[in-house]
């Protein structure tokens, strides 16, 4: 099975910068994706990581350790519309092989406070 | 600008009745397509994951023959919610995974708000 952690909710201030934790355990691991989800809406890709390191894109950034079972989502200089839900996303190959699925986390639900 | 549409947006049917709901990918061939069901203020739960051509491959607990999916295309997959109850009701999501800008990757449609009176 799969396990997938990260913090229920976070509050942060304008112009500051949070950082998200996700921890994950799963066999087969093929890439872990961040998204951002306001109140009902779906969800919009953020990042994507496979490899070890940092991955920049402007405000936001992703990291990934692949032995830890560990990623972070950084979000910088944040702003009021940062206010959101995060989700961790974990893909893995299936049970039987052949296919891929990804799996979410629960979701960290971000409050930016002036 | 969108890369995933999904039709219809929002849908309230009788209970008893059928409904689907399409999935297209607009500017990437999908490999696969996934879909998901989202409670108020829960995560996305993956019901199943179809690659084009194929059966889908339904996660534990979900009715196969309840929620029927057909990947017809590599930029098309159609979720059919047979006989819906009101506790069917719910968002729907779909996802498509492919390369996209060299990147390959999964993005979400809009969604669909299915109400089942």
């Amino acid at each position: 099975g799969q396990n997938i952690d990260q913090p229920t909710e976070m509050t942060a201030t304008e112009g500051a910068i949070v950082q998200i934790n996700c921890t994950y355990q799963t066999s087969g691991f093929n890439g872990l994706f961040w998204y951002q989800q306001h109140a009902g809406e779906a969800p919009t890709f953020l990042s994507y990581n496979v490899l070890d390191g940092l991955e920049e894109k402007g405000r936001f950034s992703s990291f990934l350790s692949r032995s830890k079972g560990y990623s972070y989502l950084l979000l910088k200089e944040l702003q009021m519309k940062d206010s959101a839900s995060y989700l961790c996303a974990v893909r893995s190959w299936g049970n039987s092989g052949g296919y891929q699925k990804v799996t979410f986390g629960t979701g960290t639900k971000l409050q930016v406070i002036p | 600008g969108a890369v995933v549409s999904q039709h219809p947006s929002r849908v309230i049917c009788k209970s008893g009745t059928s409904v689907k709901i399409e999935c297209r990918s607009l500017d990437f061939q999908a490999t696969t397509m996934f879909w998901y069901r989202q409670f108020p203020k829960k995560s996305l739960m993956l019901m199943a994951t179809s690659n084009e051509g194929s059966k889908a491959t339904y996660e534990q607990g979900v009715e196969k023959d309840k929620f029927l999916i057909n990947h017809a295309s590599l930029t098309l997959s159609t979720l059919t919610v047979t006989s819906a109850h009101p506790e069917d009701s719910s968002f729907y999501i779909c996802s498509a995974r492919g390369e996209l800008r060299n990147t390959d990757t999964q993005y979400f449609g809009p969604g669909t708000r299915l109400t089942v009176l």
